[in-house]
């Protein structure tokens, strides 16, 4: 089962603009990752942050974690076409055995 | 490119069939993870490997097998191929057990079972 559920599921914005993207989940976490996949290519590692992190920062990236709420935020800023591609949040669940449950995925397109 | 590799990229089997599929992890990672992913859906957790043994399994059946050799590289082995093995299969390699080293991901080899 997939714990990690993102919001919403696609989202579609013209260049320029910023793009958020949302994960939730259910059990308490170690860490809790993002991921960008290409046109059903492999996966390429975007971000961690760890669960006594709050907001954590990578080039245009910008991510949050709120393990009260137990959900996560992506935050792509200035957005550009090269970013069209399906984002995935993944979870290491607590007593899960350093295994990553992923969520369904956001679909970003970004018109040129 | 990550220095994960996987082959093959395409392969097309009958159902019935048996498949093995092949991830050559980057050099210095010892824990190799296996997906499978749907078409429009997330990648589902097959199972781990780290140093050779087998280390961490999602809700798949037994006919998902695997192994990892010395050289950290990794098989997955499927028997018995059913319609619903149609899929995206990924092989993810880091240098520790732990998810806290970032997860190196390869191209993937799509599977289509007929």
């Amino acid at each position: 089962s997939q714990q990690g559920e993102e919001d919403p599921q696609a989202l579609s914005i013209q260049e320029g603009e910023n793009a958020t993207m949302n994960c939730s989940y259910k059990t308490s976490i170690n860490n809790l990752q993002w991921y960008r996949q290409n046109s059903g290519r492999g996966l390429v590692h975007l971000i961690l942050i760890r669960s006594n992190e709050r907001e954590k920062h990578s080039g245009r990236l910008r991510v949050t974690l709120d393990t009260s709420k137990k959900s996560s935020s992506l935050l792509i800023t200035a957005s550009r076409a090269a970013d069209t591609a399906s984002y995935f949040c993944a979870t290491d669940h607590n007593n899960a055995g350093n295994m990553l449950t992923f969520g369904g995925g956001t679909r970003l397109m970004v018109k040129p | 490119e990550t220095g994960v590799t996987q082959s093959p990229t395409h392969l097309i089997k009958t159902r019935g069939q048996q498949v093995t599929l092949r991830c050559s992890s980057q050099s210095g990672h010892n824990t190799v993870s296996w997906y499978q992913q749907a078409l429009g859906q997330g990648p589902q957790f097959i199972f781990q490997y780290y140093r050779e043994e087998e280390n961490g399994r999602g809700n798949f059946p037994p006919r998902f097998s695997g192994l990892q050799f010395p050289n950290y590289s990794s098989e997955l082995n499927v028997n018995a191929l059913e319609l619903d093995d149609s899929a995206l299969y990924l092989c993810a390699s880091r240098m520790g057990l732990s998810t806290s080293y970032e997860q190196y991901f390869g191209p993937g080899t799509r599977l289509t079972v007929t």
